[in-house]
């Protein structure tokens, strides 16, 4: 059984702080992961994107990927209010057919 | 910006009632997805479907359900006999392709309520 493990949180940090969200996952095999940020009650928008090794970033978003750790992150400079959501890890099912496999996700709380 | 729509957004059914969620996802996708989400639990892979056949499906996927694409537009999933733990916001998804580094796009969601 392919996972993809978050910690639910929540992880709390002040507005204008860094804030950091970790992922591990048990599939070697996997090539890309997803970082998707979901309000409550709506539904996951796709935030990042990352297929390769180290970092890759877009505006205040930096993601990381450490296939040898099986460890993917996703850092959020200068946190806003409006950043307070939960995030949600996924990568893709190996092996036949494409689908996503979702970490429980990580609920971020910025202070103002 | 091309959007997958969903409908209704909310529904209210009766345990053992048949409900159809329907989605129109963007246009030039050719992969169709339906995931659900249980309160405070993870979203959940539920079914793909591509060329008009179910590519896969995962357990939670039983025989009562199915889905369909009726014509060049919808897709649709249906429950033959609501039970209670079917209640779960529901999210259509599509894709271009199939690539393992091709993103899903998700639709609003329908929050489905088996009382």
């Amino acid at each position: 059984q392919k996972e993809v493990e978050q910690n639910s949180g929540p992880l709390s940090v002040p507005e204008g702080a860094i804030a950091s969200l970790n992922c591990t996952y048990s599939d070697r095999g996997s090539q890309s992961f997803f970082w998707y940020r979901q309000y409550s009650g709506k539904s996951p928008e796709l935030i990042m994107s990352i297929y390769s090794n180290g970092d890759k970033e877009d505006g205040r978003f930096t993601a990381q990927l450490n296939k040898a750790s099986q460890y993917v992150s996703l850092l959020i400079r200068d946190s806003q209010p409006s950043d307070s959501a939960t995030y949600l890890c996924a990568g893709p099912s190996s092996g036949g057919t494409y689908k996503y496999i979702f970490g429980t996700g990580t609920r971020l709380k910025v202070l103002a | 910006e091309p959007e997958v729509t969903q409908t209704p957004s909310h529904q209210v059914t009766q345990m053992g009632q048949e409900v159809i969620l329907r989605c129109v996802p963007i246009s030039n996708h050719l992969y169709f997805y339906w995931y659900r989400q249980i309160l405070g639990q993870k979203v959940e892979f539920l079914v793909s479907f591509y060329n008009n056949e179910i590519s896969e499906k995962s357990e939670i996927f039983d025989d009562q359900f199915s889905v369909e694409r009726p014509d060049g537009s919808n897709f649709t999933l249906k429950i033959r006999s609501t039970k209670l733990e079917d209640s779960a916001m529901y999210f259509c998804a599509s894709s271009l392709t199939s690539s393992t580094n091709e993103k899903l796009f998700f639709g609003s969601g329908t929050q489905l309520s088996v009382l």
